[in-house]
């Protein structure tokens, strides 16, 4: 199966900083497969980015995905309050699906 | 609006059996494959299964082959899992998840709040 690493593990920014977050899959990930997903506390997932660099609806144009191959990379080019949260990588594909560790958003 | 409502968590000891369900409304179920995603307490997320729209094909992560079932009722927009054997490993949040397609692989667009099931004794 595809592992996917994401870092750093914890990110610490202050709000209007940019975020760069990393997700680095074991082999090459076909057709640009990846999502990226938000979770915040006690919530579930929420999807913002599919197919590595489409946006989901309703998801705001600071938040913009790129990559291709093994390395897929998240911006949020302007982190707002409520952008402070834990971001998961996920693969499709191949089989199984796959998700990375997370990275944290800290204050 | 889509939603997702998962009920039937609950306390299990281990070797037991629960069934999650899963209510979906606001978009038309019966034409959407459909997942379940789990996330042991502070842990990370981890595919469960996949049904597809018609219930003809399941997948399972290999964690979880043999012991659970996914299903889903089409009339009633509902989704199954029924988990045999439980251990506690397979304590965590199941989150109920409308599943986008790519060439039979998917990713997840919709999620539910989840269902919080442990297993101790």
């Amino acid at each position: 199966e595809i592992v996917l690493t994401q870092s750093p593990g914890t990110l610490f920014l202050s709000p209007g900083e940019r975020a760069t977050l990393s997700c680095r899959a074991s082999q090459s990930v076909s057709s640009s497969s990846l999502a990226w997903y938000q979770q915040k506390p006690g919530q579930a997932p929420r999807l913002l980015i599919f197919g590595a660099s489409s946006r989901a609806t309703g998801i705001p144009d600071r938040f913009s995905g790129s990559g291709s191959g093994t390395d897929f990379t998240l911006t949020i080019s302007r982190l707002e309050p409520e952008d402070f949260a834990v971001y998961y990588c996920q693969q499709y594909g191949s089989s199984p699906e796959t998700f990375g560790q997370g990275t944290k958003v800290e204050i | 609006e889509v939603q997702l409502l998962e009920s039937g968590g609950g306390l299990v000891q281990p070797g037991g059996s629960l069934r999650v369900s899963c209510a979906a409304s606001g978009f038309t179920f019966s034409t959407y494959a459909m997942s379940w995603v789990r996330q042991a307490p502070g842990k990370g997320l981890e595919w469960v299964s996949v049904i597809s729209v018609r219930g003809g094909s399941t997948y399972y992560a290999d964690s979880v082959k043999g012991r659970f079932t996914i299903s889903r009722d089409n009339s009633n927009n509902i989704l199954y899992l029924q988990m045999n054997s439980l251990r506690a490993e397979d304590t965590a949040v199941y989150y109920c998840a409308k599943s986008a397609e790519v060439q039979n692989k998917y990713y997840f667009d919709y999620w539910g709040q989840g269902t919080l099931v442990t297993v101790s004794s």
